[in-house]
């Protein structure tokens, strides 16, 4: 088993373009995450989905949003990319939410020249 | 909504002594507390958890203490060794309508020979 996929796992980004990030996961896991991780401080949630067909905002939204294509993947696009949102992209999956391990990916990481 | 924080943000430790880093968490029906062990350009990974029913688990040279009352956690490293140092991240569950985690900043755990 594979776990947690990302792609990519580079990307540079000029102010105002688009992309997506893509996830996957084998585990059959119902929860799936998407998390910004910028020095100091720690891992922040940008949006989680609770099981197949349902999305809602974690802590820090503003600038993304997510697509839960099926049970397996989760997506996240930057509409108009920022330098702000500079970072290393995390997608991470459980299988019961808030309360079991999180299986996190290898991580994106991304620059917003 | 929770809020924990994490002390210190970084320790440095002679190889085979301890390491010990402590969480606070502000919500009182908090009932899941993880750890996360991020090394070097790696992915977070879950080095031992405990809920709230317990009070110390161990796992070999790794135990997390958790003190209801004062509402804090802490992680125990024993005999450390250098493949010890990494970041360590604790989390708590957030008790909103769906429970979930809200990280620490993160320790920089340095283990010098």
């Amino acid at each position: 088993n594979a776990g947690v996929t990302q792609t990519p796992k580079f990307q540079v980004l000029k102010t105002g373009q688009s992309m997506t990030l893509q996830c996957a996961q084998d585990m059959n896991h119902n929860s799936m995450y998407w998390y910004r991780q910028d020095p100091g401080m720690g891992l922040r949630l940008i949006y989680y989905s609770a099981s197949e067909g349902t999305t809602d905002k974690g802590e820090v939204p503003n600038g993304y949003n997510v697509s839960r294509l099926n049970k397996r993947e989760f997506s996240l696009r930057l509409e108009s990319a920022a330098p702000s949102q500079t970072s290393v992209y995390f997608c991470a999956s459980s299988g019961r939410r808030g309360l079991d391990e999180q299986f996190f990916g290898p991580g994106t990481r991304l620059t917003v020249l | 909504g929770e809020n924990v924080e994490q002390h210190p943000s970084t320790l440095s430790v002679q190889e085979g002594d301890s390491a010990v880093i402590k969480c606070t968490y502000s919500d009182s029906a908090s009932n899941y507390f993880p750890w996360y062990k991020q090394e070097l350009g790696k992915r977070p990974q879950l080095i031992i958890d405990i809920r709230s029913n317990v009070g110390e688990k161990k796992d070999q040279r790794i135990a997390v203490t958790l003190n209801k009352t004062a509402k804090h956690f802490s992680l125990h490293i024993t005999e450390t060794q250098p493949e010890d140092s990494a970041v360590y991240f604790c989390a708590a569950p957030t008790t909103d309508s769906w429970g979930k985690l809200q990280f620490g900043a993160g320790t920089q755990v340095v283990v010098t020979p």
